[in-house]
């Protein structure tokens, strides 16, 4: 049982390169989430997907883009990124009422 | 306002104290309450939630809620350095995600 797991764990991007960062999990959750956490500025959310095939976006989500392609992974693509976008992105999931389980985190730079 | 505020710290303790962790909400309809431990560089991992008013313990740690005040709390008994870490506040507002605080970095001196 893996979790949550995201890929990949460093990435460094040029000004206005794509990539998608990539989320799965085995536990059968529902919900899914992308947050980026800054220093100082704590979590905050990007998208969410409560089920499969609905995604809503969160607190900051210009920018990004957001596919749930099926229950286990979640993707978030950036389609040209900035020095802005540079951030820690964690994946996480839930069943209803529970807490949230968080990935290792992708530590993106963008230059 | 932050819906969910922490004071950021550092909260330095010597070791073998009493740590006292505190966090505010703003939604009177919260309804769960969560404690999440953040080691530098790594995830936060769920340490403690509260769903009622009171107290909850678990091992050294103990939650505390007041929903009147708008407010819960976690100690930490006995400090450890190795309790060292940011501490993050979560929410339930009944919303689908967690609202989170900006955390509160623990530091336990030898």
């Amino acid at each position: 049982n893996a979790g949550v797991t995201q890929t990949p764990k460093f990435q460094v991007l040029k000004t206005g390169q794509s990539m998608t960062l990539q989320c799965a999990q085995d536990m059968n959750h529902n919900s899914m989430y992308w947050y980026r956490q800054d220093p100082g500025m704590g979590l905050r959310l990007i998208y969410y997907s409560a089920s499969e095939g609905t995604t809503d976006k969160g607190e900051v989500p210009n920018g990004y883009n957001v596919s749930r392609l099926n229950k286990r992974e979640f993707s978030l693509r950036l389609e040209s990124a900035a020095p802005s976008q540079t951030s820690v992105y964690f994946c996480a999931s839930k069943l209803p009422r529970s807490e949230q389980y968080f990935g290792p985190g992708t530590r993106l730079t963008v230059t | 306002q932050k819906e969910v505020e922490q004071n950021s710290g550092p909260l330095s303790v010597p070791e073998g104290a009493i740590a006292s962790l505190n966090c505010t909400y703003s939604d009177r309809g919260s309804q769960s309450f969560f404690w999440y431990r953040q080691y530098s560089g790594k995830s936060p991992e769920l340490i403690m939630f509260i769903y009622s008013n009171g107290d909850k313990e678990d091992g050294r740690f103990t939650a505390q809620l007041n929903k009147a005040s708008q407010y819960v709390s976690l100690l930490i008994r006995d400090s450890q350095p190795s309790d060292s870490a940011t501490y993050l506040c979560a929410v339930n507002t009944g919303r689908r995600a967690l609202t989170f605080g900006s955390g509160t970095r623990l530091q336990v001196q030898p």
